[in-house]
């Protein structure tokens, strides 16, 4: 079964770095998405992005956030300067169709878990 | 403001049992709710329910939505160990892409 790939797994930085969280969408997925958990809590909407631009995105994505899909297989999440409060799982997801559309929920990565030190 | 909120948060049960997890909402242009169960990572999707009253079932997992009362059920019959997870609820509303979650019921099935 097709598969949203996520890397790394774990990524651990110092506050005021940059960090790129990298993700690998389902080949012939055209929305593309990023979540975040912080530890028990909610997961969180940040981004989504159809169409080589951003469809819609949170108030928690924020100027220090910025995605981008390269090279047409990769999609990526940047985080300009790290804070502590930017510690959390980031998950990407992708789906064929939109939410509108769809009759089937989008599918996630395994997730990658951001520690900002 | 939209809201989800699900019920019990958590619940502790024994192999074999029958559990009734509860999703409601208060969604203004509300489009669907969707079930994900949560493992160790990554949310899988189980149930995307738009219209009220028509049940949607896999195996031993059903679920319904009831978009009067505003609410929906995830129904697991003849639970297992594997069935252990924090099951989400999330809606979706007219236009959006994005998924509202709600805070999860953390299910434990013990032997």
């Amino acid at each position: 079964e097709p598969e949203v790939t996520q890397t790394p797994s774990h990524q651990v930085t110092q506050m005021g770095q940059e960090v790129i969280l990298r993700c690998v969408p389902i080949s012939n997925h055209l929305y593309f998405y990023w979540y975040r958990q912080i530890l028990g809590q909610k997961v969180e909407f940040l981004v989504s992005f159809y169409n080589n631009e951003i469809s819609e995105k949170s108030e928690i994505f924020d100027d220090q956030f910025s995605v981008e899909r390269p090279d047409g297989s990769n999609f990526t999440l940047k985080i300009r300067s790290t804070k502590l409060e930017d510690s959390a799982m980031y998950f990407c997801a992708s789906s064929l169709l939109g939410l509108q559309r769809a009759n089937y929920g989008y599918t996630f990565g395994s997730g990658t878990r951001l520690t900002v030190v | 403001e939209d809201k989800v909120v699900q019920s019990p948060l958590s619940l502790v049960v024994h192999e074999g049992d029958t559990v009734t997890l509860n999703c409601s909402y208060e969604v203004t242009n509300f489009r669907s709710l969707l079930w994900y169960k949560q493992e160790k990572k990554a949310p899988t999707f189980l149930f995307m329910l738009t219209s009220s009253g028509i049940e949607k079932k896999s195996g031993r997992l059903s679920s319904i939505l009831d978009k009067k009362e505003l609410f929906s059920i995830l129904n697991i019959t003849a639970t297992q160990t594997g069935d252990s997870a924090v099951y989400l609820c999330a809606f979706v509303i007219q236009g959006a892409q994005k998924l509202v979650f709600g805070q999860g019921t953390r299910l434990t099935i013990n032997p």
